[in-house]
């Protein structure tokens, strides 16, 4: 089965940093993706966590715990653009389940 | 642009209608998935397709249906549409799991 856990909303003051977490009970876990949704529109891939560890790409940075079922994405530098919800989706087996997401407002 | 063609993009049908949703998955894909996103509510995985053959299904009511055709375009048939059914519906694709890259949707207004 599929349960996952993430905050609902995030506010943050542009040019800050915001960690959104995530948590996760997913059965034949084999990866976990953060997408990036504006409202609307379809989701865009961020990053891809197989194995427990940070990934760094530019101003976006994912953490995953195996172990603990976690995972945080990282956002450096925020910039109005950021504005959006933020989508948590660890895949078990051949399916990719997403959680609700966690919308974060980017203030001036 | 994605890769991956959703037709149409906007569809606006009466209760107790019929409708098909098509997706073209981005070249090289064997794999097609498709969610439904109702308003404020997050993507639930409905069904998916790969190669033609059905691998994995979510919580898809018994009205929908999908198929996968011999050229990996997928079909989403909705039918006796109910109110509750207006979303937005997404296809993605991918090469063996290792991304997933969705279309750009079609949303569904049931009157």
């Amino acid at each position: 089965g599929q349960n996952i856990d993430q905050p609902t909303e995030m506010t943050a003051t542009e040019g800050a940093i915001v960690q959104i977490n995530c948590t996760y009970q997913t059965s034949g876990f084999n990866g976990l993706f953060w997408y990036q949704q504006h409202a609307g529109e379809a989701p865009t891939f961020l990053s891809y966590n197989v194995l427990d560890g940070l990934e760094e790409k530019g101003r976006f940075s994912s953490f995953l715990s195996r172990s603990k079922g976690y995972s945080y994405l990282l956002l450096k530098e925020l910039q109005m653009k950021d504005s959006a919800s933020y989508l948590c989706a660890p895949r078990g087996g051949n399916k990719l389940t997403f959680g609700g997401g966690t919308r974060v407002l980017v203030k001036p | 642009d994605s890769g991956v063609t959703q037709t149409p993009k906007h569809l606006i049908t009466a209760t107790g209608q019929r409708v098909t949703l098509r997706c073209s998955p981005r070249s090289g894909d064997l794999s097609v998935y498709w969610y439904q996103q109702s308003l404020d509510q997050g993507l639930q995985f409905l069904i998916q397709y790969y190669n033609g053959e059905e691998r994995a299904k979510g919580n898809i009511l018994e009205r929908f249906s999908a198929q996968q055709f011999p050229d990996l375009h997928s079909e989403l048939n909705l039918s006796s549409l109910e109110l509750g059914d207006s979303a937005l519906y997404f296809c993605a694709s991918s090469v063996q799991g290792a991304s997933y890259t969705f279309g750009s949707g079609t949303r569904l207004t049931v009157v």
